[in-house]
């Protein structure tokens, strides 16, 4: 199974909704990532967990709060957000730890959210 | 930034002919790697080269590597409008473990 899966793969919430997006791979990887897109524009970085840990968070706002409830699984919890954070948010897997470099990002087909 | 560049934005050709795309990039770098997107989709890794080497291939992908001029060609021989997607190169730069991606360039490949 080299598979990356995120729900919902659309969601449209109003900015002072609560709503959640979930990630889940087994392929047995230790790494997990979220980025963000906005159109015609690559992915950007958001957070990473290493053996279930935060390990990077760039920079990110706090109405975005993500959460590793094991191995398989990475949720990214939504609160309060503005219209601009609007985009398709990637979640992505690697093998071992990010202290490592060279590893190949498996990545999932993305879930659009629109915030009204 | 650190990000990479992608040349050209955008790249219009016909099928059966071949496509090139250049990235560059500001710092050393421990290995950079090509993805592919398709509208609205997930990324899709597509070759990987490390930094002690030049050139490497993969079907009808050739990837080349220059660290002196730090930059990376992407090169898809006999295209498919299959081929028709956003293409981004990523960079492990030294230090800093995860991947920056570049810029894109978007590929229309018109039968």
């Amino acid at each position: 199974d080299t598979e990356v899966t995120q729900t919902p793969k659309h969601l449209v919430m109003g900015m002072t909704n609560k709503k959640s997006l979930k990630c889940e791979q087994h392929m047995g990887h230790r790494a997990m990532y979220w980025y963000k897109q906005k159109a015609k524009k690559p992915p950007e970085l958001m957070f990473v967990y290493s053996y279930e840990k935060l390990s990077i968070n760039e920079s990110v706002p706090s109405r975005f709060s993500p959460e590793c409830p094991n191995s398989s699984l990475l949720n990214l919890h939504l609160h309060a957000l503005q219209p601009e954070d609007s985009a398709l948010y990637l979640c992505a897997s690697s093998q071992g730890e990010t202290g490592i470099p060279g590893r190949e990002l498996f990545f999932g087909e993305g879930s659009r959210l629109t915030v009204l | 930034s650190q990000q990479g560049e992608e040349d050209p934005q955008a790249l219009s050709i016909q099928e059966g002919e071949n496509a090139t795309m250049n990235c560059s990039y500001k710092t050393s770098i421990n290995n950079l790697q090509w993805y592919r997107q398709n509208s609205g989709r997930g990324l899709v890794h597509l070759i990987l080269i490390r930094s002690n080497e030049r050139e490497k291939h993969s079907g009808r992908l050739r990837v080349t590597l220059d660290t002196s001029k730090k930059s990376s060609s992407l090169l898809i021989t006999a295209s498919r409008a299959a081929d028709t997607a956003s293409y981004f190169c990523a960079t492990d730069f030294s230090g800093y473990s995860t991947l920056t991606f570049g810029k894109g360039t978007m590929l229309l490949v018109s039968p």
